[in-house]
């Protein structure tokens, strides 16, 4: 059983504030990423690590921010929501080098009004 | 750069065998796999194969590779209703890069 979990599962929130979604895992793994999904439609990477104090852009770009202090936390940061960031947020955890599958959480569904 | 494609839609019969396929650009990838997603839910990992490998059966499930398309299908046998979901094809050249997802197949299974 993984144990990769995002918070909140659903926030319906108003433009201009400030959301943070958390992801945590109690797995040790160094790597951890953030992807967004709109409905019916792929997978982005948006923000990945490989460790404390690492985090890189990824392939799509976003205005969010990601922290990455503690092995175990991840967390996403919007300044000041606005509509098109309506979507759902995936975090994703994997392990060391070699085959490793990506274990991800229940997912975070965001709508902003 | 890495780029994996699927088609968007696949609908069958209950107990008939679905089929859902995949290609891939990047011929350094290392592993393929498979996600499932159900609805409201993260992506859970239903099979992989390594990219020396042509064939991988698990139970139901028989995962074809042709690396010289760089071609990927998943084969569900006697579809069940639960199968309803998307599936995910991705590929990974291995290390600290990182995965490339497909744009996911939704399967619609009829009862």
């Amino acid at each position: 059983e993984a144990d990769i979990y995002q918070t909140p599962r659903y926030l319906v929130i108003g433009t201009g504030k400030k959301i943070t979604l958390e992801c945590s895992q109690t797995m040790g793994h160094d790597k951890m990423y953030w992807y967004q999904q709109d409905p019916g439609m792929e997978l982005h990477l948006i923000h990945y690590s490989y460790g404390v104090n690492s985090t890189e852009k990824g392939d799509l770009s976003s205005e969010s921010t990601v922290s990455r202090i503690r092995t175990e936390h991840f967390p996403l940061t919007l300044e000041s929501a606005r509509p098109s960031h309506t979507s759902q947020y995936l975090c994703a955890t994997r392990g060391g080098s070699g085959n490793t599958e990506a274990f991800f959480g229940q997912g975070t569904r965001l709508t902003v009004v | 750069g890495e780029d994996v494609e699927q088609s968007l839609f696949l609908s069958v019969r209950e107990g008939d065998s679905s089929v859902i396929n995949c290609t891939y650009t990047d011929s350094s990838s290392t592993y393929l796999y498979w996600y499932k997603q159900e609805p409201g839910a993260g992506l859970q990992l239903l099979t992989y194969i390594f990219s020396n490998m042509d064939m991988k059966q698990d139970q139901r499930l028989t995962v074809l590779l042709n690396k010289k398309d760089k071609h990927l299908s998943l084969r569900i046998a006697d579809t069940q209703t639960g199968d309803s979901a998307i599936y995910f094809c991705a590929e990974d050249p291995g290390g600290y890069q990182k995965v490339t997802f497909g744009i996911g197949t939704k399967l619609q299974v009829i009862p």
